[in-house]
């Protein structure tokens, strides 16, 4: 079984804090990460996406892969209280385009 | 422009009865996926249409559940002799094309008493 592993939290920062979330993978063959934010009882929104070892940067948002740790990284700066949601890893499954594994999710509260 | 959209956004349904779950992609969208989410859980994938064929249906659970995309457009899920634990959310998505983000609908909301 393919996993995508999340801390699911819940996460907790003042705001203005950066907020770190992170997520590890198990397939080897997954080449694409994914990070959406989905509100309660809304559907996900993706915030950003990486396919190559290192940062990528945009706007508040850095997201960093390490293909030799299967490790995913979303850091959110100067956090405000509208990023309260729960954040999604996904990554490419088995190296197909379009099929997604994601992971469970990590809530993340901004406090004022 | 309008996104994804999805009915009925809810459905309650007795064990044992039959549902339908409408998807209609962003206009233009050749690729379509079903997934379906359980509480505190992630999005699971179901199944993929490429245009009007099933390119990949291996998330399908078992064979109660079927997908349809007739025209390359409108989808629908189809779930049969419906168990409980069918309870969850049904989230659609679309995309351009492959390697294209995919984009979600608002889900509809499937329980089963």
């Amino acid at each position: 079984q393919k996993e995508v592993e999340q801390n699911s939290g819940p996460l907790s920062v003042p705001e203005g804090a950066i907020a770190s979330l992170n997520c590890t993978y198990s397939d080897r063959g997954s080449q694409s990460f994914f990070w959406y934010r989905q509100y309660s009882g809304k559907s996900p929104e993706l915030i950003m996406f990486i396919y190559s070892n290192g940062d990528k940067e945009d706007g508040r948002f850095t997201a960093q892969l390490n293909k030799a740790s299967q490790y995913v990284s979303l850091l959110i700066r100067d956090s405000q209280p509208s990023d309260s949601a729960t954040y999604l890893c996904a990554g490419n499954s088995g190296g197909s385009n379009y099929k997604l594994t994601f992971g469970k999710g990590t809530l993340l509260t901004v406090n004022p | 422009g309008a996104g994804v959209s999805q009915t009925p956004s809810n459905k309650v349904t007795e064990k044992g009865k039959y549902v339908e779950l409408r998807c209609d992609p962003i206009s233009g969208h050749t690729a379509l996926y079903w997934y379906r989410q359980s509480l505190g859980q992630g999005p699971e994938f179901l199944i993929y249409f490429q245009g009007t064929g099933a390119a990949d249906d291996s998330g399908l659970p078992n064979d109660r559940f079927f997908a349809v995309r007739p025209e390359g457009s409108v989808s629908t899920l189809k779930i049969q002799r419906t168990e409980r634990g069918d309870s969850a959310v049904y989230l659609c998505a679309s995309s351009l094309g492959l390697n294209n983000e995919q984009f979600f609908g608002p889900g509809t909301r499937l329980t089963v008493l």
